[in-house]
């Protein structure tokens, strides 16, 4: 059965470097997300990305994010210069439609 | 903006009783999804819910969104080892790209 996938599985940083965490979504989906995790809080919404361009993105994701699909099949998320409180599980998910399927995550360390 | 409720946040069941996890929502409820998280994993679809009074089961996993849309209950039968794990309900107003905007999480604890 496809699923999402993501590399690195854990990723360690020190604060303000630069992260690119990649996810390959299901090969016939058209509409893909970034969702992050801290721990013991809820999953939250980052970004929404559709034919090439941003949905729709909360304001967590600011100017140290972006996202890009470089080509056709993984779909990235990179930070700028990490900070400690981007310390987070980062899930990509991807979507036929509606329900959307979520990778195992990328655990990101920020020290 | 909408909030997803989860109640209880955790339960510890005997491995084969029965047990059931609510969400209730602030606003109508369009799409309704169930997920359920291994600790410190992925989350892993279980089932989503449109129609008021839908129900849904999967293996021994039940989910239903009441006709008023605004609760949906997940009901576990027969428990066992495997069903451990958080389960997050979530929502989105079913429009083609929209966000899931996700409860807080029922931790389930299942003992031998």
């Amino acid at each position: 059965e496809p699923e999402v996938t993501q590399t690195p599985s854990h990723q360690v940083t020190q604060m303000g470097q630069e992260v690119i965490l990649r996810c390959v979504p299901i090969s016939n989906h058209l509409y893909f997300y970034w969702y992050r995790q801290i721990l013991g809080q809820k999953v939250e919404f980052l970004v929404s990305f559709y034919n090439n361009e941003i949905s729709e993105k909360s304001e967590i994701f600011d100017d140290q994010f972006s996202v890009e699909r470089p080509d056709g099949s993984n779909f990235t998320l990179k930070i700028r210069s990490t900070k400690l409180e981007d310390s987070a599980m980062y899930f990509c998910a991807s979507s036929p439609l509606n329900e959307q399927f979520f990778g195992p995550g990328t655990r990101l360390t920020v020290l | 903006s909408q909030e997803l409720e989860q109640s209880p946040q955790s339960l510890i069941v005997q491995e084969g009783k029965n047990l059931t996890i609510n969400c209730t929502s602030s606003k109508t409820l369009y799409g309704l999804y169930w997920y359920k998280q291994k600790y410190g994993e992925g989350l892993i679809f279980l089932m989503m819910l449109q129609k008021g009074g839908e129900e849904k089961s999967h293996e021994k996993i039940t989910a239903k969104l009441d006709e008023k849309k605004q609760q949906s209950s997940l009901h576990i039968t027969a428990s066992q080892p495997s069903h451990a794990g958080i389960y997050l309900c979530g929502a989105d107003n079913m429009n083609r790209d929209d966000k899931i905007i996700f409860g807080k999480g029922t931790r389930l604890h299942i003992l031998p």
